[in-house]
């Protein structure tokens, strides 16, 4: 299974955009990219997935260069209520297909 | 979205008892259940993917007599904590995949059950 790597934290202010950047260098052919929210004392929340080039959603942005070795998920004007753990996951989606999480960012939106 | 639910959200238990936490995929089926558990400011660790039908599959490290998973059903998935002691202190997360092998469907989480053993 593919190892990712995120930055430990960050931090942003209400309004501003923030991206957030995953290694994976050895991401496989079958693999997609999530990326998961979660917040203090709740199981993570789907936030958007992709498998290469950009992806669009109601709530954020997957940009995902052609070889597929990192990633950056796009917040567009954070608000405070965005102040949680983002995770970046690797692997075939495929239903009987284990995630393993990494260490995950820690983002503190401040006022 | 799918939605999986959890409960207890919160128990507490003494050393030496016996804790049920149970997952429950609401509207969907679930083949496959997964079961994490997270201690204070750490990531989600997998502990065993849950088969309907089948043994579940233990990650390496987990003990299988000591967490006992069931999937009894194709919305059900329940884990025992036997013989529970403090260090078994954990926030478990049971999570469930709608849709197919062959699809990209998203992973859907519990919202969670905080086990404290005194």
């Amino acid at each position: 299974l593919a190892k990712t790597t995120q930055p430990i934290s960050m931090d942003s202010y209400e309004g501003q955009e923030v991206n957030i950047t995953c290694s994976h260098n050895n991401i496989a052919t079958n693999d997609y990219i999530t990326w998961y929210q979660q917040f203090p004392s709740q199981g993570p929340r789907f936030i958007i997935q992709g498998y290469k080039t950009k992806v669009t959603n109601e709530v954020a942005s997957l940009f995902i260069p052609a070889d597929r070795k990192s990633s950056t998920l796009s917040l567009p004007r954070v608000s405070l209520s965005d102040t949680a753990v983002y995770y970046c996951l690797v692997g075939f989606s495929g239903g009987y297909n284990k995630l393993i999480f990494g260490a995950g960012t820690r983002l503190a939106v401040h006022p | 979205g799918a939605v999986v639910s959890q409960h207890p959200s919160r128990v507490i238990c003494k050393s030496g008892t016996s804790v049920k936490i149970e997952c429950r995929s609401l509207d969907f089926q679930a083949t496959t259940m997964f079961w994490y558990r997270q201690f204070p400011k750490q990531s989600l660790m997998l502990m065993a993917t849950s088969n309907e039908g089948s043994k579940a599959t233990y990650e390496q490290g987990v003990e299988k007599d000591k967490f006992l998973i069931n999937h009894a059903s194709l919305t059900l998935s329940t884990l025992t904590v036997t013989s529970a002691h403090p260090e078994d202190s954990s926030f478990y997360i049971c999570s469930a995949r709608k849709g197919s092998v062959a699809n990209t469907g998203e992973l859907f989480f519990g919202e969670g059950s905080r086990l404290t053993v005194l």
